[in-house]
This record gives C-alpha cells, structure tokens and sequence, in this order.
C-alpha cells in the first residue's frame, strides 16, 4: 500500500528566504503527484500538478519536482513572504482514481 | 463562481443523531470523493464515484453511506454519528488528473 510521508512537518523560515519542503512516496508506480495548500480552517487549493512523466513543474515563485524511481518530489518556494504561511500537502494519484495524501508540512515565513 | 461546494460548513449534533453532508461541482468532472481530515490533519479517502458509481470505498463503518443522485452530486449521509465521527469531511471531485477541493464541513458530536 502506498504510503506518503513528508519532511519536515513544521518549519520557520525568515522573510525573503528560499525554501524546499519534502515528499516521499513508498510506490513508484504513480501517475501524477499534486501539490496543495491548506489554509487554517479551510479547504486545499491546488499548486501544482506533475504527470509521473515530467520532471518539473514551475509557477510563479513555486518550483515541483519530482524523481519518479527514487519516490521523491520537492516543492521550492522562492523568496517566501508572510502570506505562504500554511500547512503544504502533497498527494500521488495511483490506479484506481485512488488518492494519498502526506502528513503534511506546516509553514510559517516571519515578517 | 464555487467549483466545490459543501454545505453545511459547520455541523454539531449529539451522539446518536443522523446527519448528512451536500457537495455539489459545476466543473462537469466524472468523479467525486469523500476525505476525512482528523484532528492530527491527516487526509484520508472515504469514497469515491465515478458517474454515479461507486468505485473506492476504504474501510469506513457502514454508518456511512454515499449517494449520487447525479454525476454532479455526491452527498453523504452519517447514522448513529459517534465521538470519533468528528472531523473536517472534505468534498472533491476530478477528471482524471487534478483534484479540486470544497470548503469542508466541520463535524463535531457532542
């Protein structure tokens, strides 16, 4: 069974500062991995989806990548502000229409 | 315009009552879900259907049922709502690739 782990599950960061928060899948055989943003007391907003036969996707100050083989993706975030403050998931789609979500990675940037 | 949208947002009830949950999508996507965020905000997959069919449903107590009057509908009803039933219930719905997400509904049994 696939399961979705992501490190670190908290992390603080200053203003300004370049960021890379982790994801790790157990089975390679996935056919997209999503990322989201959760908000305290709201639903997830979609970042960024990768097709399990692209590397990279890029929007914006958000960079997605992802290393299929060894069950890895990174979400980059390029000089963060106060507003990405948020719990950021990541989620692999396997057969099925079947969905994993991580445990979660919760984000504070301080003005 | 709501993509997703979940009603009620917020739902107490006491123990033993029977509850239910509305999602609706105006994105005409074929496949609908039902999540549970529990307090440690853990997301996990309830249900989901596929026009109208249901074709993952994990290991949740029979007390909860989904229904899908329509490829835009997917509702779902609680009985004999326990303790431990509360949690954030997530709607969302797919075609093929991308999830989107409703606003959530915040059960708490009293």
């Amino acid at each position: 069974k696939q399961e979705v782990t992501q490190i670190p599950a908290a992390l603080s960061v200053p203003e300004g500062e370049n960021l890379v928060l982790n994801c790790s899948f157990t089975d390679s055989a996935i056919y997209n991995l999503q990322w989201f943003r959760q908000d305290p007391g709201k639903g997830l907003t979609s970042l960024l989806l990768i097709q399990s036969s692209q590397r990279e996707q890029t929007s914006g100050r958000l960079n997605a990548s992802l290393d299929k083989s060894s069950g890895r993706s990174t979400l980059y975030i390029a000089a963060s502000q106060p507003g990405d403050s948020a719990t950021y998931l990541c989620a692999v789609r396997v057969t099925g229409n079947q969905f994993y979500f991580g445990t979660g990675t919760s984000l504070t940037v301080i003005p | 315009d709501t993509a997703v949208s979940q009603t009620p947002k917020y739902l107490v009830t006491q123990m033993g009552n029977d509850k239910s949950i509305k999602c609706e999508q105006n994105l005409g996507h074929d496949t609908m879900y039902w999540y549970k965020q529990d307090s440690k905000k853990f997301l996990k997959i309830m249900f989901s259907y596929n026009n109208k069919e249901l074709i993952i449903n994990e290991t949740v107590p029979n007390r909860f049922s989904p229904k899908s009057p329509d490829k835009a509908h997917l509702n779902l009803h609680i009985n004999s709502l326990e303790l431990g039933d509360s949690a954030v219930y997530f709607c969302a719905s797919s075609q093929a690739h991308e999830q989107f997400f409703g606003p959530g509904t915040r059960l708490t049994v009293l």
